[in-house]
């Protein structure tokens, strides 16, 4: 599986773009990048995943460059309801098995 | 219905006590999950149960044990906890365990567990 590395912590204002970019560089060829949001005393919830160049959904984007070395989480316009920690993971294909990583506690202030 | 539930939320227990937790989906999912989770750390995964049978065990103590009755649910019996087992224990599915890396899983809210 591979290691993924993400900023410990980011700060951000209502209404900005976020973006956290998680380095992955000894990624699988079939490795999926897949993103969980958790709020405090939840459960993680998934976000978005992607395998190569772009996909956005209503709640994110994900970009990931042609090496798939690294790829990132695009929030736009966040609220105070984004104040969260955002983990990145590798998925390989085959292997369903979520190892989390420290993941990335992003605090939106008004 | 994309939910999983979790029963209780919140459970306080002392160390020489037997307790259960439970978990149920019903999106027709055949694998689930027990993680732990302590305060300000990422989930860990315990078990893995793939068609109702134990796939993982992420050599978990035996005091933690772990039940699928069915396709449904899943339980994770206590006994003889120690303090350090505090910690929120969060159950989750996905449509399967083997397959491509694409593969969402569902999380509950958890279980709060104090072990005093």
């Amino acid at each position: 599986l591979a290691k993924t590395t993400q900023p410990i912590s980011m700060d951000s204002y209502e209404g900005q773009e976020v973006n956290i970019t998680c380095s992955h560089n000894n990624i699988a060829t079939n490795d999926y990048i897949t993103w969980y949001q958790q709020f405090p005393s939840q459960g993680p919830r998934f976000i978005i995943q992607g395998y190569k160049t772009k996909v956005t959904n209503e709640v994110a984007s994900l970009f990931i460059p042609a090496d798939r070395k690294s790829s990132t989480l695009s929030l736009p316009r966040v609220s105070l309801s984004d104040t969260a920690v955002y983990y990145c993971l590798a998925l390989s294909g085959g292997y369903n098995k979520l190892i989390f990583g420290a993941g990335t506690r992003l605090a939106v202030h008004p | 219905d994309t939910e999983v539930t979790q029963t209780p939320k919140h459970l306080v227990m002392g160390m020489t006590n037997k307790k259960s937790l439970k978990c149920e989906q019903h999106m027709g999912h055949r694998a689930m999950y027990w993680y732990k989770q302590k305060a300000k750390k990422p989930p860990e995964l315990m078990f893995v149960y793939s068609y109702e049978k134990l796939s993982i065990n992420e050599s978990v103590p035996s005091r933690f044990s772990p039940e699928c009755p069915n396709s449904s649910l899943l339980n994770l019996h206590l006994h003889a906890l120690q303090p350090e087992d505090s910690a929120l224990y969060l159950c989750a599915s996905s449509q399967r365990e083997q397959g491509a890396g694409q593969e969402t899983q569902y999380f509950g809210p958890g279980t709060r567990l104090l072990v005093l």
